[in-house]
């Protein structure tokens, strides 16, 4: 089945710097990506998706780049501020599952 | 906006006991699962379900079981419970209904200890 890692699993970095966290997966067939932030002690929630079709998303002050070639999806922080301190997780799933796979996370610390 | 609820939002149950972990979803979402999050393993799937009267295990469904008796409510059972099950449980419905992508909405989650 697939199998996705997400590194690094930690990642500290001072506000304005970029930060970026890769997870690569193994299945193929993999079709819908996703990145989800969970801020301390709260829940998920969805930042972006991504579909095998598209290979580059934007958001406020992040990039979301789809490798297919590589099986690699990475979120990209431009300038990074406290409010993005989190815990970063990647999800992937293929066209007909029910079932999203999800990364083991990233805790990202943003220092003032 | 859609709403996914859970309780209780913390839990301590005895080793042995009885558990249920409940969770309503008013967005009229066929899909519902239940993860658990644990430090270094992420969220990992124990059951899911398509809709009222369906139940389907997922990566991890040993010593869970799952009820959805409503298109509404999705229930996560631990019969017997164990330490190992001290957890953070999530619960979430999914709009996925074929041909595009699956957003998943997230309730706030229970803090299970087990003792």
């Amino acid at each position: 089945g697939e199998q996705v890692e997400q590194r690094p699993p930690h990642l500290s970095v001072r506000e304005g710097d970029s930060a970026v966290i890769t997870c690569t997966y193994t299945d193929p067939n993999s079709y819908y990506f996703f990145w989800y932030k969970q801020e301390p002690g709260a829940s998920l929630q969805l930042l972006m998706k991504v579909f095998s079709s598209t290979e580059i998303n934007e958001g406020q002050g992040f990039t979301v780049l789809l490798n297919k070639k590589d099986k690699r999806l990475s979120l990209n922080l431009t300038a990074a501020h406290p409010g993005d301190s989190a815990a970063y997780f990647c999800a992937v799933s293929d066209t007909n599952a029910y079932k999203v796979i999800f990364g083991k996370g990233t805790h990202l610390h943003v220092l003032p | 906006e859609a709403a996914v609820t859970q309780s209780p939002r913390n839990k301590v149950a005895v080793t042995g006991g009885k558990v249920t972990l409940s969770c309503n979803q008013t967005n009229n979402h066929n899909n519902m699962y239940w993860y658990r999050q644990d430090t270094g393993h992420g969220l990992r799937l124990i059951h899911y379900s398509y809709g009222a009267g369906s139940t389907e295990k997922g990566d991890i469904p040993d010593g869970y079981k799952a009820s959805r008796p409503s298109q509404e409510n999705f229930s996560l059972i631990l019969e017997l419970a164990t330490p190992s099950q001290t957890s953070v449980y999530f619960c979430a419905s999914g709009d996925w209904t074929g041909g595009s992508a699956e957003t998943l909405y997230f309730g706030s989650g229970t803090r299970l200890t087990v003792l």
